[in-house]
């Protein structure tokens, strides 16, 4: 394949309603990370799954939030329901390990998923 | 706690002028620093990383332990290197190691 794949592109919703975002990594890479990307907040770290250890969940804003990544491979993003401030781009990336387990520090990312809350 | 902190949201410079995108640190061990670049309707992709001790497109950065620094320096800018660009850190390699960002800076080059 070729590189992250995110869906939805785009989503709108309504407040109060609950959004599932998808991503699939590019195949074989052990680290999958997600980030939301607003206009003055930067790029928020959200969550991080590395390989099959317990993923840190340090980033997660609320228990709104909650985020699973099934057989090692593709992670969803679950946001309960939302909120206006909500609104951003999620961005998925996934990054590959070294021989050794060592992570590269070299993230690809998705084109993202752009989610708008009514 | 890692941090990242770039103080300048946008930055506006003419062609030909130098660049320098500021980046500070807060990291209580041995830090890995990145800088990553989106252009416009482009992926956010990784730019450099201090490690490789590499120029690409033109820009270096050095990473300062005295300062708690890593700016990111192109002495002559293009109009193709607008863009935004992204300081992160991240702890030594290996497992565990989240990649976290600082909120950005805007890189305009003005003809």
């Amino acid at each position: 394949g070729a590189g992250v794949s995110q869906s939805p592109s785009n989503k709108v919703t309504e407040k109060g309603k609950d959004v599932e975002l998808r991503c699939d990594p590019i195949s074989g890479h052990t680290a999958l990370y997600w980030y939301r990307q607003s206009l003055g907040q930067g790029l928020e770290f959200l969550i991080y799954f590395q390989g099959n250890s317990a993923p840190d969940k340090s980033g997660l804003p609320s228990d709104r939030f909650s985020a699973e990544r099934t057989g090692g491979s593709v992670s969803t993003l679950t946001i309960q329901r939302t909120q206006q401030e909500d609104s951003a781009v999620y961005l998925c990336a996934s990054s590959p390990r070294l021989a050794g387990g060592a992570n590269t520090g070299e993230l690809f990312f998705g084109e993202g998923s752009r989610l708008t809350v009514l | 706690a890692q941090r990242v902190t770039q103080p300048e949201k946008l930055l506006s410079v003419f062609k030909g002028a130098p660049v320098e995108l500021k980046c500070n640190y807060s990291y209580s061990g041995s830090p890995e620093l990145f800088w990553y670049v989106q252009y416009s309707r482009q992926r956010l992709q990784l730019l450099l990383r201090h490690i490789s001790r590499e120029s690409i497109k033109g820009f270096t950065a050095d990473l300062n332990k005295g300062e708690t620094s890593f700016h990111l320096k192109k002495p002559f800018a293009q109009e193709e290197d607008s863009a935004m660009y992204y300081c992160a850190l991240s702890g030594p390699s290996g497992y565990g190691n989240k990649l976290v960002f600082g909120a950005g800076t805007i890189l305009r080059v003005k003809s």
